[in-house]
């Protein structure tokens, strides 16, 4: 298995551009996760879906943040206007279903908004 | 408001020694408690889970504790090594949602060899 797939690895844009992550789950898996991670805050949950349904939004910091998973193999994160105070690494990750709590994580976006 | 707390300052060690990283949490029952490792540049990986009703739980050289009366975790690495040095979060589950983790912000381990 590929793991989950997160797309592009490093994004470097200018304030006020709108920037569009994304990513891609593990096959079978039924929930998916998307998180922030700095050096202060640590990993912070933004939102997560069930079977591509947004279950818990109360994470995402304001308007310019939203998400969407219309199918079971994808979904993005959409930041605009993007901000210097939105640079983080931004991490996807996927579980499987039934009792397992685990979470698979993928590699991160690496995001830098000058 | 949940809390969960970590050993905020790195945690050096001699290779060969036991490692033990601590999470404690505030203001809830979390029902199950995970732990995983970070390695820099990289997603965190699943370690081990432990719930409510389990005192400690093992897997190779790694050993969790969970003390609900406390409300603390131990996570134990015995007989350490240098490929052992990464950044170990704890994430309880939050309360009244078995998905949603809430993460704490990690303990540097180094291992000295």
């Amino acid at each position: 298995d590929a793991g989950v797939i997160q797309s592009p690895r490093h994004e470097v844009t200018e304030m006020g551009q709108e920037v569009t992550l994304r990513c891609k789950p593990i096959s079978g898996h039924d929930y998916l996760f998307w998180y922030r991670q700095t050096m202060m805050r640590g990993l912070e949950l933004l939102i997560y879906f069930n079977n591509n349904v947004p279950i818990d939004d109360s994470g995402m910091p304001e308007d310019r943040f939203s998400a969407k998973m219309p199918n079971a193999s994808f979904s993005t994160l959409k930041i605009q206007p993007s901000e210097p105070r939105d640079s983080a690494v931004y991490f996807c990750a996927s579980s499987i279903p039934g009792t397992q709590e685990t979470q698979y994580f993928g590699p991160g976006t690496r995001l830098l908004v000058l | 408001s949940q809390k969960i707390e970590q050993n905020s300052e790195a945690l050096n060690i001699q290779e060969g020694k036991t490692a033990t990283l601590t999470c404690n949490y505030t203001n809830y029952s979390p029902a199950y408690l995970q732990w995983y490792r970070q390695d820099p540049g990289r997603g965190p990986v699943f370690l081990l889970l432990i719930r409510e009703n389990e005192k400690e739980k093992r897997k190779e050289r790694l050993k969790v504790t969970f003390d609900t009366t406390l409300k603390q975790s131990l996570f134990h690495i015995t007989a350490s090594q240098p490929a052992d040095s990464a950044t170990y979060l704890c994430a309880p589950a939050g309360a009244g949602n078995n998905r949603k983790l809430i993460w704490g912000l990690g303990t540097s381990l180094a291992v000295n060899p």
